[in-house]
């Protein structure tokens, strides 16, 4: 696509269900990014791809986050059992794969009641 | 590891004057560095970015930085402010082999007086 579409915009859930969000990059680009960005802060680093190879995740807060992108174009990111500290933005970017500079998706809101 | 500090987390201007948003990083070589801007709804958006040469670097909206290995600082700077550019500011830096993951900081918020 021409930008960087996450679903949903926003996503409400109870305390202990799973979620999954939805990114699909800019389709020429070969690296996808995903950060978490918590109230007043700045968003930080959970993992990234390139293509469907995954060779960061040291980002992801525990094992219960996970990240799949199985064809090298769309990426999921799962929580599961989620936490009300797992309330954030969770933001989708993407990139070419030597390329400086990313593109953002406007991001999904995720709030864990 | 590389740490991003955005000293000022709120900063008011009166539209048309100048602006000058900090940042120092602290990391061993020199970096990628880069400003965001964030605007309500929406995603980040780049506004200028420096990897190496020209130590001054021009972006878009009228926006600039430069680069001070001395001082590792990385400023973003305007002349004269519109109060479009209301806005969260973010600064951030990358660094070779790191998968060109980004490391930001906690952001400024931008006010901007009528």
């Amino acid at each position: 696509g021409a930008g960087v579409s996450q679903s949903p915009r926003y996503k409400v859930t109870k305390r202990g269900q799973d979620v999954t969000l939805r990114c699909d990059p800019i389709s020429s680009h070969a690296t996808l990014y995903w950060y978490q960005q918590a109230l007043g802060q700045g968003p930080e680093f959970l993992t990234y791809f390139n293509y469907e190879a995954q060779p960061d995740k040291s980002g992801l807060p525990s094992d219960r986050f996970s990240a799949e992108r199985p064809e090298g174009s769309i990426s999921t990111l799962t929580i599961q059992r989620t936490e009300q500290r797992d309330s954030a933005m969770y933001r989708c970017a993407s990139s070419p794969l030597r390329g400086n500079g990313y593109t953002f998706g406007s991001g999904t809101r995720l709030t864990v009641v | 590891a590389q740490s991003v500090t955005q000293p000022d987390i709120h900063i008011t201007v009166s539209e048309g004057a100048s602006l000058e948003l900090r940042c120092n990083y602290s990391y061993g070589a020199t970096p990628y560095l880069f400003w965001y801007v964030q605007s309500p709804g929406q995603g980040l958006q780049l506004l200028l970015k420096y990897f190496s040469g020209d130590t001054l670097v021009q972006g878009i909206k009228g926006f600039e930085a430069e680069f001070k290995r001395s001082q590792s600082s990385f400023n973003l700077r305007k002349p004269s402010v519109h109060w479009s550019d209301a806005a969260e500011y973010f600064c951030a830096v990358a660094f070779t082999g790191g998968g060109n993951k980004l490391t930001f900081g906690t952001g400024t918020q931008l006010k901007v007086e009528l």
